[in-house]
């Protein structure tokens, strides 16, 4: 089974600065089986980016994916005050097939 | 717009089964999507449980798979979760979610999610 970790833990920026977060799998994973999902308290997780850089249908484009093998970033050029929430970072694994979730990275205000 | 639903008890007792449904509205279960669980321990990550396909075809977490049955209900358009055995560590928020069908779509990712039922293990 891939496990996914996720870096840093809590990134604590200001509104308008460049928010970078990271998610590392334990093997090669292919770009087509990493998702990111945003999720603030009490709601369920909104999917953002597919395909590890395919923006999901409404998402702005502050928000971007990109990486491969076992590196994934996910960056918000620009932090908006709705965008202070968790980030779960998803991967698929096809066989047999199973998805799993990173912990998560909380993006807080500073 | 599609819209999906969790329903149940909040509250089981050890060694009981956990019993949820989904109502999806706004979409027809039988056009093509696959349709899924995921829960989330308080102050933890999520975890996928499992998914089925209109056609009845199921695949499950197999750290879950003992446990676990999913089933659908085309007619109703609504699809359902049993976890037995339960015990203080499936105490969780539960999701229902869509997936688009992978095999055919190679598009790996939960799009439309419920809301979420909090469900707790204790006696």
């Amino acid at each position: 089974e891939i496990v996914l970790t996720q870096s840093p833990g809590t990134l604590s920026l200001s509104p308008g600065e460049r928010a970078t977060l990271s998610c590392r799998a334990s093997q090669s994973v292919s770009s087509s089986y990493l998702a990111w999902y945003q999720q603030k308290p009490g709601q369920a997780p909104r999917l953002l980016i597919y395909g590890a850089s395919t923006r999901a249908t409404g998402i702005p484009d502050r928000f971007s994916g990109s990486g491969s093998g076992t590196d994934f970033t996910l960056t918000i050029s620009r932090l908006e005050p709705e965008d202070f929430a968790v980030y779960h970072c998803q991967q698929y694994g096809s066989s047999p097939p199973l998805f799993t979730f990173g912990p998560g990275t909380k993006v807080d205000i500073k | 717009q599609v819209q999906v639903q969790e329903s149940g008890p909040g509250l089981v007792k050890p060694s009981e089964t956990l019993s949820l449904t989904c109502t999806v509205s706004g979409y027809s279960i039988s056009s093509g999507y696959y349709w899924g669980w995921i829960r989330q321990p308080p102050g933890k990550g999520l975890e996928w449980i499992g998914s089925i396909y209109h056609s009845g075809s199921t695949y499950y977490n197999p750290s879950l798979k003992s446990r676990v049955a999913i089933s659908v209900d085309t007619s109703s358009n609504q699809f359902s979760l049993n976890l037995s055995s339960v015990a203080a560590a499936d105490t969780a928020v539960y999701y229902c979610a869509r997936s688009p069908n992978w095999g055919l779509t190679h598009k790996y990712y939960f799009d439309y999610w419920g809301q979420g039922t909090l469900v707790t293990v204790s006696s």
